[in-house]
């Protein structure tokens, strides 16, 4: 089965600066990857999905790259702010698009 | 839409009880998965149903858990008995069509479950 690697335990940067998340994987390159975010006590929500054949797929201050060959996604946050300190889990998918399985996140705490 | 509905939110039970948690998911979706999260171990999957159907029980961890979902709109996760080890986040998430295509999963806020 997938093991999945998640950068550090827990990131801390300054508010403004860019946080980059590295998500990596060891097996089978999935067809989809995707990145949640999880605050405490609550479930996590999913923000940006990429595909095999996408090298990057951004949302407005998100950018996720997805390498096949690393084995590796890098998930990007541009001009932190405090709201963004949170967990984030990268996800991958499996049977086929059936279902994910996560990675075990990075917390990160952007600080003012 | 209000989302996926967990409940209870919390539980606590004693050793040896029989524990139900229910979900109902967002009304359209036709995957529905259950997941357990502890710091040990994170995120792991239990079972997703398709249509109501039980795709993969694979990560059910003995047959102390048994899940079903009789309907679109409900789905249960009966541990009978419990044991401290089971304690830990139980998430219901639903997804519309192969999930992940484009909106990824819809979890509910969870069930602590506490076995004492």
């Amino acid at each position: 089965s997938q093991k999945i690697e998640q950068n550090s335990e827990a990131l801390n940067i300054q508010e403004g600066k860019t946080a980059t998340l590295t998500c990596n994987y060891t097996n089978y390159s999935p067809a989809y990857l995707q990145w949640y975010r999880q605050d405490p006590g609550r479930g996590p929500v999913f923000l940006l999905l990429i595909r095999e054949n996408e090298k990057e797929k951004r949302k407005e201050r998100l950018k996720v790259t997805f390498d096949t060959t690393l084995k590796q996604s890098l998930f990007h946050i541009t001009a932190s702010q405090p709201a963004d300190s949170a967990t984030y889990l990268c996800a991958l998918e499996e049977n086929y698009g059936q279902n994910f399985v996560f990675g075990p996140g990075t917390r990160l705490s952007v600080l003012p | 839409d209000a989302g996926v509905i967990q409940s209870p939110r919390h539980e606590v039970t004693e050793m040896g009880q029989e524990v139900t948690l229910r979900c109902k998911p967002i009304s359209g979706h036709n995957s529905l998965f259950w997941y357990r999260q502890t710091m040990m171990r994170g995120l792991e999957l239990l079972i997703y149903f398709n249509n109501n159907v039980p795709i993969d029980d694979s990560g059910m961890p003995e047959d102390r858990f048994s899940a079903k979902m009789p309907n679109a709109s409900f789905s249960t996760l009966k541990i009978q008995p419990s044991e401290p080890r089971d304690s830990a986040v139980y998430f219901c998430a639903s997804s519309l069509g192969q999930p992940g295509l484009n909106y990824g999963y819809t979890f509910g806020s969870g069930t602590r479950l506490t076995v004492v």
